[in-house]
């Protein structure tokens, strides 16, 4: 079982809905990642946040450490959002431990 | 931008030849990762490193090989290339807890 979940895997919505996408962690973190691949490209992280929510022009991010469970919003999506998403969580303490993925959402905005 | 370049972008080999691909920064960051990134199974790790000479294997090691002799530079080794390893290979660098995860390009590597 991946120590990163995520859900959905795969979203279509039609331009201007509100997109959310979750990730649940088990794992102790010292932050959370959410990182954007846009088809063939390269990964760019969108936020990293240890506690409550994080803004980004159309893009929301929250977590609850307590429940060990982020979301990334989209608001007023757009076709130029169609991208995978995906959640990383470092570990807590790092030594030599890994930095663990989510599996990713592929998001999909039709005009 | 970060500082952060793999070499080579593009690839194409035959199967049992070596390959070697690089993940540079310059960002001094302690922590190096180098993932592949296939259909259906996201980013998957192959070997990390935590420090200079300091490496270990991810889940998907076997047929790689790393090795890190400055901070710069982390390298991935194909000892004998294989189909299987047709793949993109993706590096990633993070300085330690609470800050931000930086990634390369991605190197897209056919083995024919």
């Amino acid at each position: 079982k991946n120590e990163v979940e995520q859900s959905p895997q795969n979203l279509t919505a039609q331009e201007g809905e509100f997109i959310t996408i979750n990730c649940s962690y088990s794992v102790g973190i010292s932050a959370l990642h959410w990182l954007q691949q846009h088809p063939g490209g390269g990964i760019v992280s969108l936020f990293m946040l240890s506690s409550g929510k994080k803004k980004h022009g159309r893009l929301i991010a929250t977590i609850n450490i307590q429940e060990k469970h982020s979301s990334l919003h989209i608001t007023a999506s757009h076709p130029r959002d169609s991208a995978v998403y995906i959640c990383a969580a470092p570990p807590k303490n790092f030594g030599n431990e890994k930095l663990t993925f989510g599996t990713g959402t592929r998001l999909t905005i039709i005009p | 931008d970060a500082g952060i370049t793999q070499s080579p972008r593009h690839k194409v080999t035959e199967t049992g030849t070596p390959v070697t691909l690089r993940c540079h920064q310059t960002e001094n960051h302690r922590y190096m990762y180098w993932y592949r990134q296939d259909p259906g199974h996201g980013l998957r790790l192959i070997h990390y490193s935590y420090g200079v000479k300091d490496t270990d294997k991810g889940e998907v090691s076997d047929g790689y090989s790393v090795s890190r002799s400055k901070t710069e530079d982390f390298l991935l080794t194909l000892e004998s290339a294989t189909s299987s390893q047709t793949s993109v290979y993706f590096c990633a660098i993070i300085g330690g807890p609470g800050t931000e995860a930086f990634f390369g390009q991605g190197t897209r590597l056919t083995v024919v």
